[in-house]
Order: C-alpha cells, then structure tokens, then sequence
C-alpha cells in the first residue's frame, strides 16, 4: 500500500541550479497538489492539478512549473533554485469530486538551496 | 484574508488531561469540510477527522472530537486522555467547493506539547 510517494526525501541544491521533486499516486485519485511548509505559516498550495492534462496555480507558484501527463504523477520542477524556496515540500492526492475527501500526503522532500 | 487562523502557536497539556486546539475559518461557500492533521517530529501529515458543513453532528473518531459551531465559524479540535505520543503539531484545514476548485488551505498550526 503504497499511497502517494515522494522523492528524493532530502537534497541540497546550489542557487541557481535546477532540480525536479518527483510524487507518484497509485490511488487512482484524479486531484494532486504541491505545498511547501515554512516555519509559523503552515501548507502553502504552490500547484495543483484536477486530472491528467490540467494544471493550475495555488497561492505561492513562482519559480516554479508542474506537468500532468498521467494520473499517477505529478512532478514539481524548480528552474533556477533561489535560498528562499527553501523548505519541506508536500505532494497530496485525494479525489476531485466532493469537500469531504481528505488529501492523503506523501512524506515530504526537505530542500536546502544555498 | 487569511481563510482559517489558529491562534495558539503552542500548547502544554498534562498526560491524561484533555486539550482543546481552536480554530476558525472564512468562506462564502456553503458547502465545504474542515479537516484536522496531526504531523509528529518525524513530519508526515496524518488525517485525523472530518466535519461537513452540513453534518448536524460533531464529528468524533476515537479521542478527536470536533466541536463545531457553524455560526461563528469555528471547528476546535478536541483531544481527550492526552498521551505522550499527542505531542505533535496541529493543523486545521478547510476545502471548499467547486467554485475554489476544491482547494485545501491551512492554518499555521498549533504544536502540542504532552508533559508525563
């Protein structure tokens, strides 16, 4: 019973650099999200996608892109690392259809950028 | 505006006591769900419980009760017995509707601190 899984579970990037944080879902859930976790502010939604193919902005999405080709994965990349996107980044999953699904989470990729 | 507010950045409660984690929130939309996570110090979210806008009933799962007051837009976390392993920080979260594409926004949390 997988869930949804996230990878790498740490790194350390250099500013400028670029990477991509990897979620897969094997739920078969149409909605995935990204958030990050900042100290004092709780999630923050950066992305989010409703299905394969759909893609949209949350509250926090600059320097950074999403894509949608499958249900199963959704991968965040960062285009050019900057020390403030420092942090633990989440990937969620749940069902699209219905305010009482709750987001089933990954274990988080805590990103140090110096 | 902030869509829900925890106003308790952190807590101590006694081993067995109960403690009471507040919570409001702010929408137009009248359907929606507020959800409680608990994350431990290892950092994964856990979903705790669930309560509709329009359940009738406080939710209750276990030693998580929900104490829901649709007037005033609160939903505060009730945990009963305390244990050790309580210790973690709380997040309140809501999801509203179509209209907000089902969107999940969180509180900054409270961190509750368990003393034997």
């Amino acid at each position: 019973n997988a869930g949804v899984t996230q990878t790498p579970k740490f790194q350390v990037l250099k500013t400028g650099q670029s990477m991509t944080l990897q979620c897969a879902q094997d739920m078969n859930h149409e909605y995935m999200s990204w958030y990050r976790q900042d100290p004092g502010m709780g999630l923050r939604l950066i992305h989010y996608s409703v299905g394969a193919g759909i893609t949209d902005q949350g509250e926090v999405p600059n320097g950074y892109n999403v894509s949608r080709s499958t249900t199963e994965d959704f991968p965040l990349r960062l285009l050019s690392a900057a020390p403030s996107q420092t942090s633990v980044y989440f990937c969620a999953s749940s069902y699209r259809q219905g305010t009482n699904q709750p987001q089933h989470f990954g274990d988080g990729t805590r990103l140090s950028i110096l | 505006a902030q869509k829900i507010t925890q106003t308790q950045p952190g807590m101590f409660v006694q081993e067995k006591e109960a403690v009471t984690l507040d919570c409001t929130y702010d929408t137009s939309d009248q359907s929606y769900g507020l959800f409680w996570y608990k994350q431990p110090s290892s950092g994964e979210m856990i979903f705790l419980i669930y309560q509709g806008s329009y359940d009738e009933q406080n939710a209750t799962e276990g030693r998580y009760s929900l104490n829901f007051q649709k007037a005033r837009k609160s939903a505060n976390l009730v945990i009963s017995a305390s244990q050790l392993g309580d210790s973690a920080m709380y997040f309140c979260a809501m999801r509203e509707g179509p209209s907000n594409d089902y969107k999940l926004s969180f509180g900054a949390g409270t961190t509750v601190t368990v003393r034997a």
